[in-house]
């Protein structure tokens, strides 16, 4: 199937532990970001990569480093996590930066911090 | 850089009747406003869009309507069913350059309920 994937679906971590969420696309697109969705469902964008390159970095903790060792992943690592991190956090992709047309989101990451 | 407020929150309706969600940007340079649907677990997907050449749209049951001038977008949904209910985000993005160009920026998401 032609899609996003991100895995895992479900994280469960302490506080100040480091973890990472991987994301996948087979779609060939060229651009691909991560989204944080909080309790509140609001969706903020978080980074985009443009071809491995890092094109959009929101005001976001060092804490939180995204990673594309190629065009078709793109990985989240955060170190030391806070309880403020709790979220679903989306992979999603398109076809080039100016396009935003078609964006495809993967079925997210529900992270809990506790 | 962009901001898109959408309204209501909350929508609760009866099967077959119309729901209409209203979303206002303020940066003029945005140019593509898509509409997503975000079911319970599941990642936004695309429902329909609409270009800033374009005023209307419509696709069988979705219809969105956009006004420049006022910075105004609409989505309409027609004889509604139970299967519609999920959360709706207005989006929009800015293609030609600026603080906001590139990102694809959200409202804030309507919770629609469709009764049976």
């Amino acid at each position: 199937d032609t899609a996003v994937s991100q895995t895992p679906k479900y994280l469960v971590t302490q506080m100040g532990n480091d973890k990472s969420i991987k994301c996948e696309q087979n779609l060939g697109h060229d651009t691909m970001y991560w989204y944080k969705q909080d309790s509140k469902k609001f969706l903020k964008i978080m980074f985009s990569y443009n071809n491995k390159e890092l094109i959009i970095n929101e005001t976001v903790p060092n804490r939180f480093s995204p990673k594309s060792p190629d065009k078709a992943h793109l990985n989240l690592h955060i170190n030391s996590l806070e309880l403020g991190d709790s979220a679903v956090y989306f992979c999603a992709s398109s076809q080039g930066l100016k396009s935003g047309y078609g964006y495809t989101f993967g079925s997210g990451t529900r992270l809990t911090v506790v | 850089g962009e901001n898109v407020e959408q309204h209501p929150s909350t929508l609760s309706v009866q099967e077959g009747d119309s729901a209409v969600i209203k979303c206002t940007y303020s940066d003029s340079a945005s140019n593509y406003f898509p509409w997503y649907k975000q079911e319970l677990g599941k990642g936004p997907q695309l429902i329909i869009d609409i270009r800033s050449n374009v005023g209307e749209k419509k696709d069988q049951r979705i219809a969105v309507t956009l006004n420049k001038t006022a910075k105004h977008f609409s989505l309409h949904i027609t004889e509604t069913q139970p299967e519609d209910s999920a959360v709706y985000f207005c989006a929009a993005i800015n293609k030609a350059g600026g603080t906001s160009y590139g990102k694809l920026t959200f409202g804030q998401g309507t919770i629609l309920t469709v009764h049976p």
